[in-house]
């Protein structure tokens, strides 16, 4: 059983450019989140994909987007990005079955720094 | 009506002694409460769940115990270790974990 694989580990980029982040689910997953989490913060709910398709969302604005792709492994975008976009973005999967809450496992993170 | 606000925000606890976290929400939609560990440089471990039918849940020296009609649950962590320093979140979820919302956190560090 694989756990949660996220890369890059980290990353630095420019106000104003794009960023792609990617998570490679749990081996059984059907459902990935998204949080960010700033220094010292608990972890802010970005999104949530269920078999591909975008299934809530948090506070954040559209320039935020995502996909999740058939094999359950998905992409986080940040488009004009801004300094405080600066935050370890977490990539959560877990196994929803309709029938009551699960648990996630969390990849280890990507450090994005906003220059 | 979505926050899941907890409580300290930092805990000191020598070895061997008992650490108690709270946590409360409004929402009564929320169906299953989680509590994750996290250690620097890694994302949260899930520690232990609990979901509003039972009032107690214990997993070796972790217990969360849950009060429905007050809207709170707590992690108690018995015999405390150094190794148990890290920071502690409690989350929710509904709808068969779906969108689970997080506390702010609590630093914990165990005094040898």
């Amino acid at each position: 059983e694989t756990g949660v694989t996220q890369s890059p580990t980290h990353l630095i980029k420019t106000r104003g450019q794009q960023v792609t982040l990617r998570c490679s689910s749990q081996s059984g997953h059907n459902t990935v989140s998204w949080y960010q989490q700033a220094l010292g913060q608990g972890p802010q709910f970005i999104f949530q994909y269920y078999r591909e398709e975008e299934n809530g969302r948090g506070n954040f604005p559209p320039r935020f987007s995502g996909l999740q792709f058939p094999n359950y492994s998905s992409e986080l975008n940040v488009n004009a990005l801004e300094l405080d976009d600066s935050a370890l973005y977490l990539c959560a999967s877990s196994l929803a079955t309709g029938t009551g809450g699960a648990g996630y496992t969390f990849g280890s993170g990507t450090r994005l720094t906003v220059v | 009506q979505q926050q899941v606000k907890q409580s300290p925000q930092s805990l000191i606890v020598q070895k061997g002694g008992i650490s108690i976290i709270n946590c409360a929400y409004e929402n009564t939609a929320f169906d299953y409460f989680p509590w994750y560990q996290q250690f620097p440089g890694k994302g949260p471990a899930l520690l232990i769940a609990i979901r509003p039918d039972v009032s107690e849940k214990k997993e070796g020296r972790f217990t969360i115990s849950f009060n429905k009609s007050a809207k709170q649950f707590s992690l108690h962590i018995m015999d405390s270790q150094p190794g148990d320093s890290a920071t502690y979140f409690c989350a929710a979820s509904r709808g068969g974990g779906f969108k689970t919302i997080f506390g702010a956190g609590t630093r914990l560090f165990v005094k040898a």
